[in-house]
């Protein structure tokens, strides 16, 4: 069955520490790829896209991802966390019909 | 651009009554989309529009849901005799022309409790 995993439920960093969040898909052909964010009160926000190309995929606030074709992944990651980065960060694939499906989710945890 | 404006914020009904939420997308977006997001979930797909015509609809969406977008700018989401079950975020996005062409702009949401 089509699918989009994250396979974290919830993670805690420190605040400066590195950070990867978890995506795999489970569908026939390569999807197109997405991270948002979701902070409390807020509504969802793009963080980066992949169609095609570069693997490596620069988004906002110092976040990137990386598509692996190999591992049918697309894993978030961020050098150094602020406390500013908890929120709930969902990955999301989109085929031709241009509906996105989202994951599950990881809740992301900060201490100072 | 004032982003994508749901109304009302929130809403309380009784299990059994009728609940309608409406969704002003970003101006000049001809597609329209809905998500119901349940605690602890991802966003689900209902359906989606581009200009008026309903192009999509998710197996979620029951007979007691749906969606129209008449003139092709807002959209209004219909719930006929509400279950518990039906509580929930429902989110309205947006986007011009498709994923590829540009984000897709999410509302803050409607929360619906059914109790």
């Amino acid at each position: 069955a089509q699918s989009v995993t994250q396979p974290d439920i919830h993670i805690t960093v420190s605040e400066g520490a590195s950070l990867e969040l978890r995506c795999n898909y489970s569908y026939g052909a390569t999807p197109y790829l997405f991270w948002y964010v979701q902070s409390p009160g807020q509504g969802l926000q793009l963080l980066l896209k992949y169609f095609s190309g570069d693997t490596l995929v620069q988004g906002i606030k110092g976040f990137e991802a990386e598509f692996k074709r190999s591992q049918s992944s697309f894993n978030l990651r961020k050098p150094s966390v602020h406390w500013s980065d908890a929120a709930e960060y969902f990955c999301a694939v989109a085929l031709n019909t241009d509906k996105l499906i989202f994951g599950t989710g990881t809740r992301l945890q900060v201490f100072p | 651009d004032t982003g994508v404006s749901q109304n009302p914020r929130h809403k309380i009904t009784k299990r059994g009554q009728n609940v309608t939420f409406r969704c002003d997308p970003i101006s000049e977006h001809n597609r329209l989309y809905w998500y119901r997001q349940t605690l602890g979930q991802g966003p689900e797909f209902l359906t989606y529009f581009q200009n008026e015509a309903q192009l999509e609809k998710s197996r979620l969406l029951s007979d007691r849901f749906s969606a129209e977008r008449p003139k092709g700018s807002f959209s209004t989401l219909e719930i006929q005799r509400t279950e518990q079950g039906d509580s929930a975020m429902y989110l309205c996005a947006s986007t011009r022309e498709g994923l590829r062409n540009g984000p897709l702009h999410f509302g803050n949401g409607t929360r619906l409790t059914v109790t």
